[in-house]
């Protein structure tokens, strides 16, 4: 199984809402990664999990919250969002951990819009 | 910006010729690597190349990397329709993973 699974494939939720992105891996890699990607740009790295630790947050602010229960999955919590949050969101993983990265596998992203 | 430059930022070729698109990075690098994301959907791995490596081979793609002009380019050989995308670079170094500014690519019929 080379696949990440990400659920939900769409969401829409209000500024007050409390939702979950959800990420999935059965290739038994160590890391896995959250990025945000606007419309015509490039993917931003959000946070990186390594062995089911945070080892790298890319100053992202507190409204979200990343979560590895353990080393297939990946959440991401969201809270108080802010229309510019609206993005593609994608998760990522791959077997390197530490400084040296590897080949990323990436799912398919959620396309999550604020009202 | 701690992202990467990629030119050029639209191309578009008819079916058959050769794409070459370049990225340039600021800080050193572990090493660099190339995907392709298709319109709104997750980016495909394409190919990896080592900062201790120049040039690197893949089916159709060929891959260089010039660290001390801090570049990389890569060419798609006889493209196909199949190949319209977006294409990014993505260098990784102590603690930073950074992608391309991305190049949109169009193969023409």
């Amino acid at each position: 199984d080379t696949e990440v699974t990400q659920t939900p494939k769409h969401l829409v939720m209000g500024m007050t809402n409390k939702k979950s992105l959800k990420c999935e891996q059965h290739m038994g890699h160590r890391a896995m990664y959250w990025y945000k990607q606007k419309a015509k740009k490039p993917p931003e790295l959000m946070f990186v999990y390594s062995y089911e630790k945070l080892s790298i947050n890319e100053s992202v602010p507190s409204r979200f919250s990343p979560e590895c229960p353990n080393s297939s999955l990946l959440n991401l919590h969201l809270h108080a969002l802010q229309p510019e949050d609206s993005a593609l969101y994608l998760c990522a993983s791959s077997q390197g951990v530490g400084l040296v990265y590897n080949e990323q596998f990436f799912g398919p992203g959620t396309r999550l819009t604020v009202l | 910006s701690q992202q990467g430059e990629e030119d050029p930022q639209a191309l578009s070729i008819q079916e058959g010729e050769n794409a070459t698109m370049n990225c340039s990075y600021k800080t050193s690098i572990n090493n660099l690597q190339w995907y392709r994301q298709n319109s709104g959907r997750g980016l495909v791995h394409l190919i990896l190349i080592r900062s201790n490596e120049r040039e690197k081979h893949s089916g159709r793609l060929r891959v260089t990397l010039d660290t001390s002009k801090k570049s990389s380019s890569l060419l798609i050989t006889a493209s196909r329709a199949a190949d319209t995308a977006s294409y990014f670079c993505l260098f990784q170094g102590a603690q930073k993973l950074v992608f391309g500014q991305g190049t949109r690519l169009t193969i023409n019929p």
